[in-house]
């Protein structure tokens, strides 16, 4: 099994809609969580940082984990054509990353 | 300015050949890493280096070499290469190898061996 399942999509919603981003993980001792955003042909930018478990919000992006249930989540409000892109969720201790969600947002 | 910048962007070459992507972040950054990212997107550490230190060798072929002459550099020497050694490879930094740290990557270097 790996350490961060994340589905690999690929997703395409129309422009406006809510994005549901979703990892799982099997390491318990993860005590941080990211969202990296990685654009075509370009190097992931952190979009997202959470420690603990519960809602953090940043404009259209709320981050939600949940340690009881080993999961994590990203949502995008209003989604735009410019939030296409791969979504990949990581873990720390040593910086482990899901494989990616790639999201098509069409206007 | 770019914080971390890594050349070459793209690189082409055949199997069996010596090549080598450098990496240099202008952030005052400790902590240097290299990550491999395959064609199904997945983005696997490889080496990191704490003030000019190894710290983490994940399992990959003795073929790869990192070195890091100064903490802003980290250079990445790959022997007689495979097909399979395609990928993007991402130089990042981050402040302090530690937990808490955000980690910043450079733009990547496509690597193709024909």
């Amino acid at each position: 099994q790996k350490e961060v399942e994340q589905d690999p999509g690929p997703l395409s919603v129309p422009e406006g809609a809510i994005v549901s981003l979703n990892c799982t993980y099997s390491n318990s001792a993860f005590q941080y969580f990211m969202w990296y955003r990685q654009y075509s042909r370009k190097g992931p930018e952190l979009l997202m940082y959470t420690y603990s478990s519960g809602n953090k919000e940043d404009g259209r992006f709320t981050a939600q984990v949940d340690k009881s249930s080993k999961y994590i989540s990203l949502f995008i409000r209003d989604s735009q054509p410019s939030d296409s892109a791969t979504y990949l969720c990581a873990m720390k201790g040593k910086l482990i990353f899901g494989q990616g969600t790639e999201l098509s947002v069409k206007p | 300015d770019t914080a971390v910048s890594q050349t070459p962007k793209y690189l082409v070459t055949q199997m069996g050949n010596d090549k080598s992507i450098k990496c240099e972040q202008n952030l005052g950054h400790d902590t240097m890493y290299w990550y491999k990212q395959d064609s199904k997107k997945f983005l696997k550490i490889m080496f990191s280096y704490n003030n000019k230190e190894l710290i983490i060798n994940e399992t990959v072929p003795n073929r790869f070499s990192p070195k890091s002459p100064d903490k802003a550099h980290l250079n990445l020497h790959i022997n007689s290469l495979e097909l399979g050694d395609s990928a993007v490879y991402f130089c990042a930094s981050s402040p302090q190898w530690g937990s808490g740290n955000t980690i910043y990557f450079g733009e990547g270097s496509w690597l193709t061996v024909v």
